[in-house]
């Protein structure tokens, strides 16, 4: 059972447009919602993150928004560059217990 | 995140050795997560580990996988008689007992040939 589905699996944005990834989750009881920048070679880092109590967060370039009663998540990405082209997870779950993520978004910003 | 070591960043096995990889957490967190990554796949998790304790094996392999985080040194992640299917990069993430942020580090690749 998969507890957080992620979409699109790839997506190709023109640099300065909007990159939006979509998350969606299953259990109610998930209160940290963090996504995750991921270059190849490299370890995941942490982006940004939200708990279920704002329904949106915005740091710099990023914002997440949050639908608690739809159970989604969003990251975009504004004035998207090529720098920002990796691979993005989104992630949920209780604090104190295991994460889940979805399955990633390749991202590509082309010049 | 730098403060997440983990070592060796590569790791080549012969079908059969054992492989040991090893995760230090940032200073003063006390609770790890291992996940492995397969080419061009998401995040899954196999354990969450405090020390002395496995909270959540889950996602490990009922044979061959074990997992330990020691009151002293490092978490380690053991494979025993590995196959080729255990090529993967495996990640430890790391985090503080508030149990908020998790902090992964750059990752073990292991091969098996």
């Amino acid at each position: 059972q998969q507890q957080v589905k992620q979409s699109p699996q790839s997506l190709i944005v023109q640099k300065g447009g909007i990159s939006i990834i979509n998350c969606a989750y299953e259990n109610t009881a998930f209160d940290y919602f963090p996504w995750y920048q991921q270059f190849p070679g490299k370890g995941p880092a942490l982006l940004i993150a939200i708990r279920p109590d704002v329904s949106e967060k915005k740091e710099g370039r990023f914002t997440i928004s949050f639908n608690k009663s739809a159970k989604q998540f969003s990251l975009h990405i504004m004035d998207s560059q090529p720098g920002d082209s990796a691979t993005y997870f989104c992630a949920a779950g209780a604090t104190g217990n295991q994460f889940y993520f979805g399955t990633g978004t390749s991202l590509t910003v082309i010049p | 995140n730098a403060g997440v070591m983990q070592n060796p960043r590569h790791l080549v096995r012969r079908r059969g050795q054992e492989a040991r990889l090893r995760c230090s957490p940032m200073k003063g967190h006390s609770h790890v997560y291992w996940y492995r990554q397969l080419p061009e796949e998401g995040l899954k998790f196999m354990v969450y580990l405090q020390k002395e304790n496995i909270i959540d094996e889950s996602g490990m392999p009922k044979e061959r996988f074990s997992a330990e985080f020691p009151k002293e040194g490092p978490s380690i992640l053991r494979i025993q008689q590995v196959v080729r299917g255990d090529s993967a990069a495996y990640f430890c993430a790391s985090l503080n007992m508030v149990g908020t942020e998790a902090f992964f580090g750059q990752g073990t690749r292991l091969t098996v040939v």
